[in-house]
């Protein structure tokens, strides 16, 4: 079956603009997180939407926002860039059964570059 | 979520088992060890997960000891494509969280497998 599809792969944006991403899970998914990766700080949680409800939000301004359709395609937004929001953008999906082991799919990845 | 400790980095001899350590000295009952590795800038790759008992698939097996404080990701006949970072997580079970998407990415092993 088709894997966890993330677009744009790659784009570039200047400061202050805004940018979307989008993320669709695996089909039968129905929770959908995202991380932000930068050589700095590794791998980190920004958000988890299961049902078009947030679940969990990790530790980032408020520039940073998402939201879940009830098809269970995701979407982030980055409001009024910085040279520092630039990051590869990760997506994955899991079943969201509340029981045991939860294995996470990850897409390849949204190359965002902030000029 | 329990902690985990891996090296740095290691080299591995291609053809050769490449036994990766982890330590968790920490966890608790109801944690599960999950291993992803990532090649370079693509999205994180699941590998395998395991909760008291020694697991294996068609890419890894896991061993993890008997008082389950530390754990080991055994890739049996290493070859180039191997080469990556490897992460070690430890998360408890779903039911028990509301961070079902939330998982805890450390620095990880950077595996390199030479021919």
């Amino acid at each position: 079956k088709a894997g966890v599809t993330q677009t744009p792969r790659y784009l570039i944006k200047t400061r202050g603009q805004q940018v979307t991403l989008s993320c669709s899970p695996i089909s039968g998914h129905r929770s959908v997180s995202w991380y932000q990766q930068t050589p700095g700080q590794g791998l980190q949680f920004l958000f988890e939407y299961f049902s078009e409800t947030q679940r969990n939000k990790g530790n980032f301004p408020g520039r940073f926002s998402g939201r879940q359709f009830s098809n269970s395609r995701s979407e982030m937004n980055v409001s009024t860039l910085e040279l520092g929001d630039s990051a590869l953008y990760l997506c994955a999906s899991s079943l969201g059964q509340p029981s045991g082991a939860n294995v996470l799919t990850f897409g390849a990845g949204s190359r965002l570059t902030v000029l | 979520d329990a902690k985990t400790t891996q090296p740095t980095s290691m080299d591995c001899a291609e053809g050769r088992a490449a036994n990766l350590p982890c330590n968790h000295s920490t966890i608790s009952g109801n944690e599960y060890v999950y291993w992803y590795r990532q090649i370079h800038s693509q999205g994180p790759q699941y590998i395998i997960h395991g909760l008291k008992n020694n697991e294996t698939n068609e890419m890894a097996s896991l061993i993890i000891t008997e008082d389950r404080k530390s754990s080991t990701l055994i890739l049996p006949h290493a070859t180039l494509r191997d080469t990556a970072v490897y992460y070690c997580i430890v998360r408890v079970a779903m039911g028990t969280t509301d961070s079902w998407g939330k998982f805890q990415f450390g620095a990880g092993t950077q595996v390199v497998v030479t021919p």
